[in-house]
């Protein structure tokens, strides 16, 4: 069984409509993340929660919104998708405090989605 | 500006050699680095993490650290075509948005059968 699970894994969709991507983990962690990726630029942090009432905004938010309903869910959404928003999107929990060092990361299968 | 810099690469080499792959970041404070390994539309797997300057070794992965120059490495001894994969680099640490892992671009790795 899959420790971190997104839906839909691929997504076509047009310029001005709100798409909601969903993360959900078995693993008992506390602190997950939204990453986008995109060729030759590496993963880019869109935003990130270390706990139920904890959100965060990462190198890239504009443009996203995220809500974390329970430990185990982390959702991110675009408003008003851009072609420019089509890429990979990966969530990721992870599994020390912040200020320790370490901290391994885990990634879900990715979404691969497209904005027309 | 955090920043983890890699040779985008593609490195080529051939099956049976070792393969080395290269990382430096810029946050002189970073204590924890990170290698994963990223087959093409999939997602990153870890491999290796180390903490400490010197060689951590894993099997056929060795990872490098070198704190001084801000310099970490990852070599794959007896590279195999099943290695052929994009490597992608990271680093925990802070910036104007928190403690985050901070990844390099990845270097694309090509083992010749």
């Amino acid at each position: 069984d899959a420790d971190v699970t997104q839906t839909p894994r691929n997504r076509i969709t047009k310029t001005g409509k709100r798409i909601m991507l969903e993360c959900s983990q078995t693993k008992g962690h506390d602190r997950m993340y939204w990453y986008r990726q995109d060729p030759g630029l590496g993963l880019r942090l869109i935003y990130y929660s270390f706990d139920v009432k904890d959100i965060n905004k990462g190198e890239i938010s504009d443009g996203y919104s995220v809500s974390r309903q329970a430990q185990a869910k982390f959702s991110l959404s675009l408003e008003s998708a851009i072609p420019n928003q089509t890429a990979l999107y990966f969530c990721a929990t992870s599994d020390l405090e912040p200020g320790l060092a370490g901290g391994r990361q885990f990634f879900g299968p990715g979404t691969r989605l497209t904005v027309l | 500006q955090k920043e983890v810099e890699q040779n985008s690469g593609p490195l080529s080499v051939p099956e049976g050699a070792i393969a080395s792959l290269n990382c430096t970041y810029s946050d002189r404070g970073s204590q924890s680095f990170f290698w994963y390994r990223q087959y093409s539309g999939k997602s990153p797997e870890l491999i290796m993490f180390i903490y400490s300057n010197g060689d951590k070794e894993d099997g056929r992965f060795t990872a490098q650290l070198n704190k001084a120059s801000q310099y970490v490495s990852l070599l794959i001894r007896d590279s195999q075509p099943s290695d052929s994969a994009t490597y992608l680099c990271a680093v925990k640490m802070w910036d104007n948005y928190g403690q985050n892992f901070v990844f390099g671009p990845g270097t694309r790795l090509s083992v010749l059968p």
